[in-house]
């Protein structure tokens, strides 16, 4: 969906060093998430918020961390305490009432250098 | 905890034949079922949903059907082409309504010309 960005497409991260993904949404959804893709394997929640300042933890939340400041942003920071951060990340939003479908960003592939 | 069963994880089939993916989720209280597709490297879209006041929903070549009791749902598309070639993901909403949206696995169909 043209109204969720990404970015960057390709990241890579040294040994010992936070990292930042961007998304941001234009559609004026309150909900909005991350998850992680590993190569074959479904998409597993790492942090969502449905609200500005508020945010909870997926299922896989350690060795990351979320903001929300301002309803169209929802930075990701991987940080160094994740030791596996090699994967294809993605954000998505969607209306937070009566579980709305999630359009989805085109993603972020991390890579360790 | 929640979780959603996919199966099977791989299929093959002929163009112009029918194919059939099956979910089974975990929690009772789920009342959102989307269907997603996602080609080579990219977004998931969304191509099909079902609330649990429907037994069943249809859009042109694909089809949903939703079975409560069982606790089961499978995606049909018929006349398959070669374009319909992607790994398609189940999901099912959280009884939390969060918006929260557990995946499964994932199915790769490839459709062979």
């Amino acid at each position: 969906d043209g109204g969720i960005t990404q970015s960057p497409k390709y990241l890579f991260r040294k040994e010992g060093q936070n990292v930042t993904l961007s998304c941001e949404q234009n559609l004026n959804h309150d909900a909005m998430y991350w998850y992680r893709q590993d190569p074959g394997q479904g998409l597993r929640l790492i942090y969502y918020s449905q609200i500005v300042n508020d945010f909870q933890k997926g299922d896989i939340a350690e060795g990351y961390s979320v903001s929300r400041e301002k309803k169209e942003s929802f930075p990701l920071t991987v940080t160094s305490a994740q030791k596996n951060p090699t994967a294809f990340y993605l954000c998505a939003s969607s209306m937070a009432r009566d579980n709305q479908p999630q359009h989805f960003g085109d993603g972020t592939r991390l890579s360790i250098l | 905890g929640e979780n959603v069963e996919q199966h099977p994880s791989t299929l093959s089939v002929q163009e112009g034949d029918s194919a059939v993916i099956k979910c089974t989720y975990s929690d009772s209280a789920s009342n959102y079922f989307p269907w997603y597709k996602q080609e080579l490297g990219k977004r998931p879209q969304l191509i099909i949903d079902i609330r649990s006041n429907v037994g069943e929903k249809k859009d042109q070549r694909i089809a949903v059907t939703l079975n409560k009791t069982a606790k089961h749902f499978s995606l049909h598309i018929t006349e398959t082409q070669p374009e319909d070639s992607a790994v398609y993901f189940c999901a099912a909403a959280g009884s939390s309504n969060t918006g929260k949206l557990i995946f499964g696995q994932g199915t790769t169909l490839q459709v062979k010309p």
